[in-house]
C-alpha cells in the first residue's frame, strides 16, 4: 500500500542551525502539506503546496520556513535558523486532490537544543 | 475561522465494549468534510473515517462509525467491540470543501486519549 515517508525520524539540532526535513509523498498525489505538533498539543497546519507553489500558509509559517519540491518525488521543509520553540513533531501529508483525505507520514521529531 | 472542539481529554473503555468520542465544530460553511484520525504511541496519524457534510448517511468503517448531526455541528465517533490496539489519541478534524473556495487545511481538535482496559 502506498504511503508517505519522512526522513529522518528524529533530528537533534542546535539553536540557530538550519534543518531540512524530507518527505516523499504518495506518487499520484498532487497536494502536499506540512503540519506540526508540539508535544501534548494539537496538530497545527503550516503550509500547503500545489502545482509547485505555496497555496496556503499559516501565521506560524514565517520567513524562517520554506518548502520546496526539488524533484518529482521529494517535498522538503527547511527551517533556516531554528529556535527552541521549533521543537515539535513535523508531519508531512499528501492528498490526491485538495478535497480528498490527507495521508500522513510517520513524522519527524525535531529537537532543538 | 473554523474551530473543532473535543471536550473529552481522556476516555477509557473495557475491551470488547463500545465507546463514543465527542466532537463539535463551528463553521459558517455549508459544504465541508470531517475526519477522525488515530494517533497511536508511534505518533503516526492514521485516517480512521471520513464524512462528507452533504451526505446524510453516517459513515462506517468496520467497527468504527460516526454520528453526524449537521444542524448541531456534532460529529462523534463510535468504536464497537473495542480492542487493545484501539488505544490511541483520536483527533477530530475539519476541512472546507474547495468548491466553495475554502481552505485546503485540516483544522484539528485537541484530541481525546483513549485507553482500552483488558
Amino acid at each position: 500500500e502506498p504511503e508517505v515517508t519522512q526522513t529522518p525520524s528524529h533530528q537533534v539540532t542546535q539553536m540557530g542551525q538550519e534543518v531540512i526535513l524530507r518527505c516523499v509523498p504518495i506518487s499520484n498525489h498532487l497536494y502536499f502539506y506540512w503540519y506540526r505538533q508540539i508535544l501534548g498539543q494539537k496538530v497545527e497546519f503550516l503550509v500547503s503546496f500545489y502545482n509547485n507553489e505555496i497555496s496556503e500558509k499559516s501565521e506560524i509559517f514565517d520567513d524562517q520556513f520554506s518548502v520546496e519540491r526539488p524533484d518529482g518525488s521529494n517535498f522538503t521543509l527547511k527551517i533556516r535558523s531554528t529556535k527552541l520553540e521549533d521543537s515539535a513533531m513535523y508531519f508531512c501529508a499528501s492528498s490526491q486532490q485538495g478535497w480528498t483525505e490527507a495521508f500522513f507520514g510517520q513524522g519527524t521529531r525535531l529537537t532543538v537544543v | 475561522a473554523q474551530t473543532v472542539t473535543q471536550s473529552q481529554p481522556e476516555m477509557s473503555v473495557q475491551e470488547a465494549e463500545t465507546v463514543t468520542l465527542s466532537c463539535t465544530y463551528d463553521t459558517s460553511e455549508s459544504d465541508y468534510y470531517l475526519f477522525w484520525y488515530k494517533q497511536p504511541p508511534s505518533r503516526q496519524m492514521i485516517l480512521v473515517i471520513r464524512q462528507e457534510a452533504y451526505k446524510q448517511q453516517n459513515a462506517t468503517e468496520n467497527r468504527f462509525s460516526v454520528n453526524f448531526q449537521k444542524a448541531a455541528k456534532s460529529f462523534s465517533l463510535k468504536i464497537s467491540d473495542s480492542q487493545l490496539g484501539d488505544a490511541a489519541m483520536y483527533f477530530c478534524a475539519y476541512r472546507s470543501a474547495l468548491t466553495q473556495g475554502g481552505s485546503e487545511k485540516l483544522v484539528f481538535g485537541k484530541g481525546t486519549k483513549l485507553t482500552v482496559n483488558p
